[in-house]
C-alpha cells in the first residue's frame, strides 16, 4: 500500500464528454503529478502541482487541467474527450524538498472513451 | 528530451532462473527509479539509484547504475511467480522534476 488512492477505478465515457478523476495523496506529501499510460506504453507526464499551483506540464493540450486542494488531494479534468484519451491515469505524490524524493503512485483510473 | 529504452520488451523465464532487465538513457541520469506494475494497476516503487556505480538490493532483486550514469540493470535471482509483472525504469532530470519512463519489460515466470 502506497497511501495514495484514486477514484473511480474504472470509467466509460463517450467522445466529447468531460471527466473528472480524483486522487488523495499520501499524508505529508505536498506535490502531486498526473500521468497517462496508454496500453503497452510507459506513463507519460501530464502535469504537476505543488502547494495548489501548477509548476510543470508535459506535452498535453489545455483541455487537460487540474486542481490541488489545501488537503493535498487533487483532480484531473479532461474536456472534449477523444478516443485517444482512453488510458490508465495515474497520480503520484511526494514531499518536495531539497533532495530527490521518491514518487508514490496510486492504483490508477482506467478510462475508456467510446 | 531524455529518452529511456528498456530491453528486452518481454521475457519468459522458468521459475528458479535468473534474469536481467536493462534500461539505457539518451542522457546522463540524475536519479533512476525502478518500479513494478501488475497489469492495469499502479506502480510499486522498488529502488532508486543516484550515484554512478551504485548498487542496491532488496530481497532477490538487485539494481545497478553504471559509472557513467547512462545505463541501469535490474537483476532477479531465482525468479518466482510473484516476480511476474511489468518492470518500468523512470528517470528525473533533476531533484524534483517529474519522471520520464521507459516502455517497460513484461516478465512472465512459468513453473
Amino acid at each position: 500500500e502506497t497511501g495514495v488512492t484514486q477514484s473511480p477505478t474504472h470509467l466509460i465515457k463517450t467522445r466529447g464528454q468531460q471527466v473528472t478523476l480524483r486522487c488523495s495523496s499520501q499524508s505529508g506529501h505536498n506535490t502531486v503529478s498526473w500521468y497517462q499510460q496508454a496500453l503497452g506504453q510507459g506513463p507519460q507526464f501530464i502535469f504537476q502541482y505543488y502547494r495548489e499551483e501548477e509548476n510543470g506540464r508535459g506535452n498535453f493540450p489545455p483541455r487537460f487541467s487540474g486542481l490541488q486542494f489545501p488537503n493535498y488531494s487533487s483532480e484531473l479534468n479532461v474536456n472534449a474527450l477523444e478516443l485517444d484519451d482512453s488510458a490508465l491515469y495515474l497520480c503520484a505524490s511526494r514531499r518536495q524538498g531539497g533532495v530527490q524524493e521518491t514518487q508514490y503512485f496510486g492504483p490508477g483510473t482506467r478510462l475508456l472513451v467510446l | 528530451s531524455q529518452e529511456l529504452e528498456q530491453s528486452p520488451q518481454s521475457l519468459i523465464v522458468q521459475e528458479g532462473k535468473n534474469l536481467t532487465i536493462n534500461c539505457t538513457s539518451s542522457k546522463t541520469l540524475y536519479g533512476l527509479y525502478w518500479y513494478k506494475q501488475k497489469y492495469g494497476e499502479g506502480l510499486i516503487f522498488l529502488m532508486m539509484l543516484q550515484k554512478g556505480g551504485e548498487e542496491k538490493s532488496h530481497e532477490k532483486i538487485t539494481a545497478k547504475l553504471d559509472e557513467k550514469k547512462q545505463q541501469s540493470s535490474l537483476h532477479i535471482t531465482a525468479s518466482q511467480p510473484s516476480h511476474a509483472g511489468i518492470y518500468l525504469c523512470g528517470a528525473g532530470r533533476s531533484g524534483n522534476t517529474p519522471l520520464v519512463f521507459g516502455k517497460g519489460t513484461r516478465l512472465s515466470v512459468i513453473a
